[in-house]
């Protein structure tokens, strides 16, 4: 158990790119969880798998951002066009059993800038 | 709708000195509470939680918080501060008691500083 990773660690690009993370989750975990943390602030949802399913998106989820799990395992976060109010830090976070009460293990966090 | 309030963005304690962070929620079911804790350049770590029971619960590094339900709070205290113990901690409530999501509500953080 290596623990959720996350890559890169941080991203610097400039308004209007695309950007790419990479959340790859406790091994066996079937769900897996997208918050997005600002300075000052709480991490706040943003998206949840189960296993490869998609099954629930905030209305902080522009059309701008898409994740995808393809086979239940990592998943990726893309933003498109990005946007100063973009810069936080991505959170991604697994948990094996029961979805409210058991625990979410989190990553270490992309954190983004963007110019 | 959950939510959650952390009252005291920044709390400050001398080391030995009694640690005390407060949570109060808001629940439209009943809540699961938990407490996560950030180091810098860290993930959260789970700190304790409660779902059911006991309502005084035990976390890691001699954290505890007691559930009350009449107050809605879900205070967190150590009787006694470490350096180490010098980190962000969040408060968050879940989606509650048969609920398939389990996303996480969190409060806005307190930062704990302790003095030597």
């Amino acid at each position: 158990d290596t623990g959720v990773s996350q890559n890169p660690r941080h991203k610097i690009t400039k308004r209007g790119q695309n950007v790419t993370f990479r959340c790859d989750p406790i091994s066996e975990h079937n769900r897996l969880y997208w918050y997005r943390q600002t300075l000052g602030q709480g991490p706040e949802f943003l998206t949840y798998f189960q296993n490869e399913a998609q099954l629930e998106k905030s209305r902080l989820l522009s059309d701008r951002f898409s994740a995808e799990r393809p086979k239940g395992s990592f998943s990726t976060l893309e933003i498109q066009r990005t946007e100063q109010g973009d810069s936080a830090m991505y959170l991604c976070a697994s948990s094996p059993g029961q979805p409210s009460t058991d625990t979410q293990y989190f990553g270490p966090g992309t954190r983004l800038t963007v110019l | 709708a959950q939510s959650v309030t952390q009252l005291g963005s920044h709390v400050s304690v001398s080391e030995g000195a009694l640690v005390l962070l407060r949570c109060n929620y808001s629940s439209s079911v009943p809540p699961y509470l938990f407490w996560y804790v950030q180091y810098p350049n860290q993930g959260l770590q789970l700190l304790l939680k409660y779902t059911t029971g006991a309502t005084l619960v035990k976390g890691i590094n001699g954290f505890e918080a007691e559930f009350k339900k009449s107050e809605t709070s879900f205070h967190l205290t150590k009787p006694s501060a470490h350096m180490s113990d010098a980190a962000e901690y969040f408060c968050a409530v879940s989606d509650g008691r048969g609920s398939t999501l389990g996303r996480l509500y969190f409060g806005r953080g307190t930062q704990l500083t302790v003095w030597p």
